[in-house]
């Protein structure tokens, strides 16, 4: 089955620096990748998407500035939270959609559960 | 516009069923997604729909009609286990636009 990892799991990083997050997707390759963050007590947050043969898509109160965005392959891509404040804090999941059938359906990574201190 | 509504909470009780209601104006409507969500975890996808009716998947079930916006998950015989949220999420080309989650309690 369709598989998507996210590197690291869990992180936590002062206030005012940088990290970056992986995601994989394995045995597919991923038409698109969204970017999405649930932050405590919200939903969904779409950051971005990453499609196939297009520039990467930023929604409204997300910035390539902030959250650039790295999709070198159908299979990888990385996010990097630059600056990190406490509102940045919360769970970063990455969403890949697979070709073929059901090809909207996005299938998720475990997330990257980000802490600032 | 774009916009998923699901109720907040809902509960039920170990053995019966529960349905999870969604509606939803998601424009370039291709599909509608139904995911599981476990407390601190990411979303798990249980089933994919684009065609009306009901799509009979055994313990998860899903019905849609695109005429009248709206869908809804089936959970048959209830277990303890299946107390968590359930997410819809409207496709539109390749993006998702996902509901708040209704968290189900299925009690013994």
């Amino acid at each position: 089955g369709a598989l998507v990892y996210q590197y690291p799991r869990r992180t936590i990083c002062k206030s005012g620096t940088s990290m970056r997050m992986e995601c994989q997707a394995v045995g597919f390759q991923a038409t698109s990748v969204a970017w999405y963050r649930q932050s405590p007590q919200k939903t969904f947050e779409l950051i971005a998407l990453s499609t196939v043969n297009s520039a990467i898509k930023y929604e409204q109160n997300f910035t390539q500035e902030k959250f650039p965005i790295s999709h070198p392959n159908l299979s990888f891509s990385s996010m990097t939270v630059l600056n990190a404040y406490l509102e940045d804090r919360g769970l970063y999941l990455c969403g890949a959609s697979r070709t073929g059938v059901n090809q909207d359906t996005q299938y998720f990574g475990p997330g990257t559960r980000l802490l600032v201190l | 516009g774009q916009g998923v509504e699901q109720p907040d909470n809902l509960m039920s009780v170990e053995g019966t069923f529960a349905r999870v209601n969604c509606t939803y104006s998601t424009s370039g409507f291709n599909g509608l997604s139904w995911y599981q969500q476990r407390e601190g975890h990411a979303p798990v996808f249980l089933s994919y729909v684009v065609l009306d009716g009901l799509k009979d998947s055994g313990h998860f079930s899903t019905f849609l009609s695109r005429s009248n916006g709206y869908s809804y998950l089936l959970l048959t015989e209830l277990q303890i286990k299946d107390s968590a949220s359930y997410l819809c999420a409207g496709t539109g080309g390749y993006k998702v636009v996902f509901g708040s989650g209704t968290r189900l309690l299925v009690s013994p």
